[in-house]
């Protein structure tokens, strides 16, 4: 079953400014993951927050994790034209051998 | 470069054909995958390998089979190819310290069916 949703599926902004995704998963994570996907490519490891921590920073990417409300949100401050791409959360759970879900994504176009 | 590499980068083929897409990764990882990636850009799981050992099989036709050969190759045979198969499979590595997962793809390779 899918565990990672995004939200919204698609976002248009002006450069420089700030850029929320929202991701809303099922069952108890180890950790959650955001990647980002340029047209064309393959998808690329932006950070990871763990299930015990609260937030976590990457240059101008700051990742939220609320696990009482099993969702995580990524902020991309100051955006520029090449941060448009699709931004997918990752989410993996607990217990053995089970598999990172992916959610379907959020397109952002950042418009020069 | 150190990178996950899969070939081809495109296929065009008919119906019913026999193709193989090829996967190397130089990143000493012990874990690869491959992943389906439908025109609405959902990424589904197919396999897991560790070590050449199969772990993880979701549902997929048995007409898909994957082999590994070695810890750093993970081909993807698909038999009798349908036109739903078109998409795009990305494979994809992982190491196994820390146990986190974290997913290092390939440039993916388009197929479609014709």
């Amino acid at each position: 079953s899918q565990q990672g949703e995004e939200d919204p599926q698609a976002l248009s902004i002006q450069e420089g400014e700030n850029a929320t995704m929202n991701c809303s998963y099922k069952t108890s994570i180890n950790n959650l993951q955001w990647y980002r996907q340029n047209s064309g490519r393959g998808l690329v490891h932006l950070i990871l927050i763990r299930s015990n921590e609260r937030e976590k920073h990457s240059g101008r990417l700051r990742v939220t994790l609320d696990t009482s409300k099993k969702s995580s949100s990524l902020l991309i401050t100051a955006s520029r034209a090449a941060d448009t791409a699709s931004y997918f959360c990752a989410a993996k759970r607990n217990s053995g051998n089970t598999p990172l879900v992916f959610g379907k994504g959020t397109r952002l176009s950042v418009i020069a | 470069d150190t990178a996950v590499s899969q070939t081809p980068k495109y296929l065009v083929t008919q119906m019913g054909n026999d193709k193989s897409i090829k996967c190397e990764q130089n990143l000493g990882h012990d874990t690869m995958y491959w992943y389906k990636q439908d025109s609405k850009k959902f990424l589904k799981i197919m396999f897991s390998y560790n070590n050449k050992e199969l772990i993880i099989n979701e549902t997929v036709p048995n007409r898909f089979s994957p082999k590994s050969p070695d810890k750093a190759h993970l081909n993807l045979h698909i038999n009798s190819l349908e036109l739903g198969d078109s998409a795009v499979y990305f494979c994809a590595s992982s190491p196994s310290v820390g146990r986190t997962d974290t997913q290092y793809f390939g440039p993916g390779t388009r197929l479609t069916v014709l």
